[in-house]
């Protein structure tokens, strides 16, 4: 069956540091690929998507490539603040991406950036 | 944006007893709502899908005598832990999707249930 594997946690960053978190997946089909972020005591926020192979999601600074040849979507960031210190969550859609396909997600990575 | 909130953020309760948990889609119309389980560590699982006026779709493995859901508006969505016991202590995550935007789901802060 569809499954998200990613880096375990915690990452420890120093500010303005790279960032990468990895994410690999297994599919059928052809599948669209996530990046959540939950900060604390808040709802997971949709942080970035990507519905096709070489797509690019970004947003806020972050990046993420739908690697189909590596079956990856690994999360980079080349500053982080410590206002980017949340869990990190990978998530796949076997569908087009619309609402009601189910998610999958990966088991989250706490990103603790210190000042 | 749109927003979800969830009632209680967290419980404690007595093995044997019932818990309800509230999802509520604060400024859109949700006619779908999903709802998650999270352990320590792990990966939220989808446990139910549920559309407005309808019965709701349980994932294998899920007991849905024991997870009733109800949806009964487009703002409202309720998971009903029932006879519950310290198995079913977890995290519980409801999400939604509506007229805002249909490929995105906006997730609820959670609830943390505690079973003694």
């Amino acid at each position: 069956g569809n499954s998200v594997t990613q880096m375990e946690g915690p990452v420890t960053l120093s500010e303005e540091a790279f960032l990468t978190i990895n994410c690999t997946y297994t599919a059928t089909g052809y599948p669209s690929l996530f990046w959540y972020v939950q900060y604390p005591g808040e709802g997971l926020q949709l942080l970035l998507k990507a519905t096709k192979a070489d797509d690019k999601g970004s947003n806020k600074g972050f990046e993420a490539t739908y690697r189909k040849e590596t079956t990856s979507f690994h999360l980079e960031k080349g500053s982080v603040q410590v206002s980017d210190s949340a869990v990190y969550f990978c998530a796949l859609s076997d569908g087009y991406g619309g609402a009601t396909n189910k998610l999958i997600f990966g088991t989250g990575t706490l990103l603790a950036v210190q000042p | 944006g749109a927003v979800v909130s969830q009632h209680p953020s967290w419980v404690i309760c007595k093995s044997g007893t019932s818990v309800k948990i509230e999802c509520r889609s604060l400024d859109f119309q949700a006619t779908t709502m999903f709802w998650y389980r999270q352990f320590p560590k792990q990966s939220l699982m989808l446990m139910a899908t549920s559309n407005e006026g309808s019965k709701a779709t349980y994932e294998q493995g899920v007991e849905k005598d024991k997870f009733l859901i109800n949806h009964a508006s487009l703002t409202l969505s309720t998971l009903t832990v029932t006879s519950a016991h310290p198995e079913d202590s977890s995290f519980y995550i409801c999400s939604a999707s509506g007229q805002v935007d249909y490929n995105e789901q906006f997730f609820g802060p959670g609830t943390r249930l505690t079973v003694l």
